[in-house]
């Protein structure tokens, strides 16, 4: 069945540590996007990419980083440089960023800083 | 910037009762304007899109319409079930998938 894979599913880091979560879709769609929750509250966008090689910032992307080198895989590194890391992030593609597409999502990753 | 509201934050009713989620938004220049079902510790799960040039959009027990002169969008749920009990978010579309989120209403369905 074709979906989005997020991993891990839980995640625990120490402060000053980078980790990495893995977003693999076998859906071939051309864009991809994070979004990161917390408690109580709607999604926000961290970062998009809408073709290989190619990737924006969203309006929370200040000490996150994307890369897309594979059109199926969108892995986000969560970096020390980000001051609250505490969340659920989820990831989501969809066949492109115009029109009225639809929005995939993986079940997401929850990261938790010790 | 778009903003995106939705009352109440919870909302319990007992199975069987029709009810209505709100979400309201303040920039009526929108694409359309998406709702989703969230399980606990789970992703969302797409229920309806509503483009901009329509007024509804049904599913099932589900009825979405959309009123963007006033910045409205309601959720209908027909005939409640326990298992409708989920958080549901609706969100806007201003820019080809640039959706805004608004912070969900969290349905319990008590039988």
């Amino acid at each position: 069945d074709g979906g989005i894979t997020q991993s891990p599913k839980y995640l625990f880091r120490k402060e000053g540590q980078n980790v990495t979560l893995s977003c693999e879709q076998n859906l071939n769609h051309d864009a991809m996007y994070w979004y990161r929750q917390d408690p109580g509250q709607g999604l926000r966008l961290i970062y998009y990419s809408q073709i290989v090689n190619d990737f924006q910032k969203g309006d929370i992307a200040e000490g996150y980083s994307v890369s897309r080198e594979k059109k199926e895989s969108f892995p986000l590194t969560v970096t020390s440089a980000q001051k609250n890391p505490t969340a659920f992030y989820l990831c989501a593609s969809s066949i492109g960023v115009t029109g009225a597409n639809v929005l995939t999502f993986g079940a997401g990753s929850r990261l938790t800083v010790l | 910037k778009q903003e995106v509201t939705q009352i109440p934050a919870a909302l319990s009713v007992p199975e069987g009762e029709n009810l209505v989620l709100n979400c309201s938004f303040t920039d009526s220049a929108i694409y359309n304007l998406q709702w989703f079902r969230q399980d606990p510790g789970k992703g969302l799960t797409s229920l309806l899109l509503i483009q901009s040039s329509q007024r509804e959009q049904t599913s099932g027990r589900l009825n979405a319409s959309l009123d963007k002169s006033s910045g409205r969008s309601t959720l209908y749920i027909a005939a409640s079930q326990p298992g409708d009990s989920a958080t549901y978010l609706c969100a806007a579309d201003n820019a080809g998938n640039m959706l805004t989120f608004g912070g969900g209403t969290r349905l319990m369905v008590k039988p």
